[in-house]
């Protein structure tokens, strides 16, 4: 079974922090992503990444950044967190087709 | 543009009352299509991936088709613990990225 774990179930910051979320992947996926997740508003990219050290923006790249040193491994980081920063984020993997979800961050900005 | 829509947004059935969820799609080129099941504070959960029109696929009480604009996601008999929100993403060529709608939240009453 593909297994994506992420560091923080739950995580609540103060607006300005630095915010380091990571997720992790057990079987070699070459491509990982991170989403957010509003209501109403569905799943939108952040981020993605095809390789190590490769990245790609998504469609709200804006206020955040990301770092994939190991293949297994690809980080989420607010250099500034922000309260319209507040939502569920979720980090995917996949091979060749269907993306696997981890069981998401909910992170609070106050 | 590329587009994935969803209907309905909300559905109420009472155990062992079948229906069908929509998601109508357009993309140019078609990848896959994919249906995922959230629980709610959860990431996606992997259901299906459809290729191309006329493919089915099945699993348990929940049976996937895919026309060339649309997906349906036929639900037989279900259950109480069949409730969640089920969503739906293509992805379109030269990409890795996703489209997802915002979901059907469903709700089996016993």
């Amino acid at each position: 079974d593909v297994k994506v774990t992420q560091s923080s179930r739950y995580l609540v910051k103060r607006t300005g922090e630095k915010v380091f979320l990571e997720c992790v992947q057990d079987m070699d996926h070459e491509n990982m992503f991170w989403y957010r997740q509003d209501p109403g508003l569905g799943l939108r990219l952040i981020y993605f990444s095809y390789d190590v050290k490769m990245k790609e923006k998504g469609d709200i790249p804006e206020g955040y950044s990301v770092s994939r040193e190991k293949k297994e491994r690809f980080s989420l980081i607010l250099e500034s967190a922000s309260t319209n920063q507040t939502s569920m984020y979720l980090c995917a993997s996949s091979g060749q087709y269907e993306q696997y979800f981890g069981p998401g961050t909910r992170l609070t900005v106050t | 543009e590329d587009q994935v829509t969803q209907s309905p947004e909300a559905l109420r059935l009472q155990e062992g009352e079948s229906s069908s969820l929509n998601c109508s799609y357009t993309v140019s080129g078609l990848r896959g299509l994919f249906w995922y099941r959230q629980d709610p504070g959860k990431g996606p959960e992997f259901l299906f991936t459809l290729y191309s029109a006329g493919e089915e696929k099945e699993k348990e009480r929940l049976k996937a088709t895919l026309t060339k604009k649309e997906s349906f996601l036929h639900i037989t008999a279900p259950k109480p613990e069949d409730s969640a929100t089920y969503l739906c993403a293509v992805e379109g060529p030269g990409t890795y990225k996703y489209i997802f709608g915002t979901g059907t939240r469903l709700k089996v009453l016993a």
